[in-house]
């Protein structure tokens, strides 16, 4: 079976780093695309990164892009996301997601993990 | 960036209730719409894709409908467990978006 498992959440202090990482199993990491997604405050979900399945694409969503680096170790069966300069606002928990994506049709996340919690303070 | 609205934000119901939630893109995504439940503590879960399909394993009480710019999840005979938030999510191009949620209450 498909399984997330989010790790490296903790509290950091304002201007410091962390990395995320999410050990993914149950299928074949290498041919899916992963994101990241967090719960934005009176904004209900935000999608935070994305990057493709040979990690040659990446993607950002502005409020973090130039601060946080998605990347994978698909020999290892990993998704990271380095997050540099955290601010407050990017306390959340961070869920690590699958996407399954049908050409020209369709683009989903089909598998969360259970996310880590990450406190900027 | 396109923006995703939902409405309402919440809707109060009681069991056995059709519920409907809209939700509007502001540009045309074609069918590139995903919704998702969400329940307090637990990580969103994929309820429909492409606008109008169903996830494997997802009752069949729950439907999705639209294309463009405007999309209704549909729950019909709402269950004691869908009690949640709710959110639309569009895949059409990045950076993805989310709606803000509609939480589904029990009146």
């Amino acid at each position: 079976q498909v399984q997330l498992v989010e790790s490296g959440g903790g509290v950091v202090q304002p201007g410091r780093s962390l990395r995320l990482s999410c050990a993914a199993s149950g299928f074949t990491f290498s041919s899916y695309a992963m994101h990241w997604v967090r719960p934005a405050p009176g904004k209900g979900l935000e999608w935070v990164a994305g990057i493709s399945y040979d990690g040659n694409s990446k993607f950002y969503a502005d409020s973090v892009k130039g601060r946080f680096t998605i990347s994978r170790d698909n020999s290892r069966n990993t998704l990271n996301l380095q997050m540099n300069s955290l601010r407050a606002e990017d306390t959340a928990v961070y869920y690590c997601a699958r996407e399954i994506a049908v050409a020209g049709t369709d683009r989903r996340l089909d598998y969360w993990g259970q996310g880590t919690l990450v406190t900027v303070s | 960036d396109i923006q995703m609205t939902q409405s309402p934000s919440s809707v109060s119901a009681s069991v056995g209730d059709r519920v409907t939630i809209a939700c509007r893109a502001s540009q045309g995504i074609s069918t590139w719409l995903a919704w998702y439940q969400q329940k307090p503590g637990k990580a969103p879960e994929l309820l429909i894709y492409a606008a109008s399909s169903l996830q494997s394993g997802v009752p069949s009480r729950f439907s999705g409908s639209g294309s463009g710019t405007d999309f209704t999840l549909t729950i019909s005979g709402l269950q004691p467990e869908d009690f949640a938030t709710y959110y639309c999510q569009q895949a059409n191009s990045f950076p993805w978006t989310f709606g803000q949620g509609t939480k589904v209450e029990i009146k």
